[in-house]
């Protein structure tokens, strides 16, 4: 079943800070994060292995809720290039597919 | 270096036609993957090869045929595909040491 991201959209002016959740019915054994821009591939943002781990990245963390299956994405600071639709894709274990959850599109204004 | 290249970029092709995507990757990765996503929506998984062996298929017709001649390449031919076959095929491949996932370009498909 498809993880759900909430929120589906958020508009930010420079410089704000955005958080974007994802949520699993099953228990997790990873979460992966993608930015996926407009025509492109998606990007690797990160990836997140163990229950409550935290990761960063410049102005880009998350963090992983291994009982609430849940994680979620943090961005500080929004800059422009940070403008995108981000994805969540979950593992469950013992099973080497991810499964991209419903995309929050995230733009960000001048 | 973490990059999967695929060819062609785009592909435009007829319902009675034969193609193949190709894809490859020299990061000594052992799984790769075949993804489809249609527009404003995301990824989905088709095939999954592990160790150069079919390990997934996610109950993908058969117009659509996955091929690994080896480590570093997976081919996606395709045969009397539907106009609602026409989408961006991702390839994707997963270190087994610490599971990071990379995507390679797509190849943007169009099926007159």
């Amino acid at each position: 079943q498809q993880p759900v991201q909430s929120p589906q959209a958020v508009i930010l002016r420079e410089g704000e800070d955005a958080v974007i959740n994802c949520s699993s019915s099953k228990a997790l054994y990873s979460v992966h994060w993608y930015r996926q821009k407009h025509g492109e591939a998606p990007v690797f943002l990160m990836i997140l292995l163990k229950g409550g781990e935290q990761k960063g990245h410049e102005k880009i963390s998350a963090s992983f809720n291994e009982k609430k299956q849940q994680s979620s994405l943090y961005l500080t600071a929004s800059q422009l290039s940070y403008s995108g639709t981000y994805f969540c894709g979950t593992e469950t274990f013992g099973n080497e597919k991810l499964t991209f959850g419903t995309g929050t599109r995230l733009t960000i204004i001048p | 270096d973490t990059e999967v290249t695929q060819t062609p970029k785009h592909l435009v092709m007829g319902m009675t036609n034969k193609k193949s995507l190709k894809c490859e990757q020299h990061m000594g990765h052992r799984a790769m993957y075949w993804y489809k996503q249609k527009a404003k929506k995301p990824p989905e998984l088709m095939f999954v090869y592990s160790y150069e062996k079919l390990s997934i298929n996610e109950s993908v017709p058969s117009r659509f045929s996955p091929e690994c001649p080896n480590s570093s390449l997976l081919n996606l031919h395709l045969h009397a595909l539907q106009p609602e076959d026409s989408a961006l095929y991702l390839c994707a491949s997963r270190s087994s040491g610490n599971n990071e996932q990379f995507f390679g370009p797509g190849t943007r498909l169009t099926v007159l």
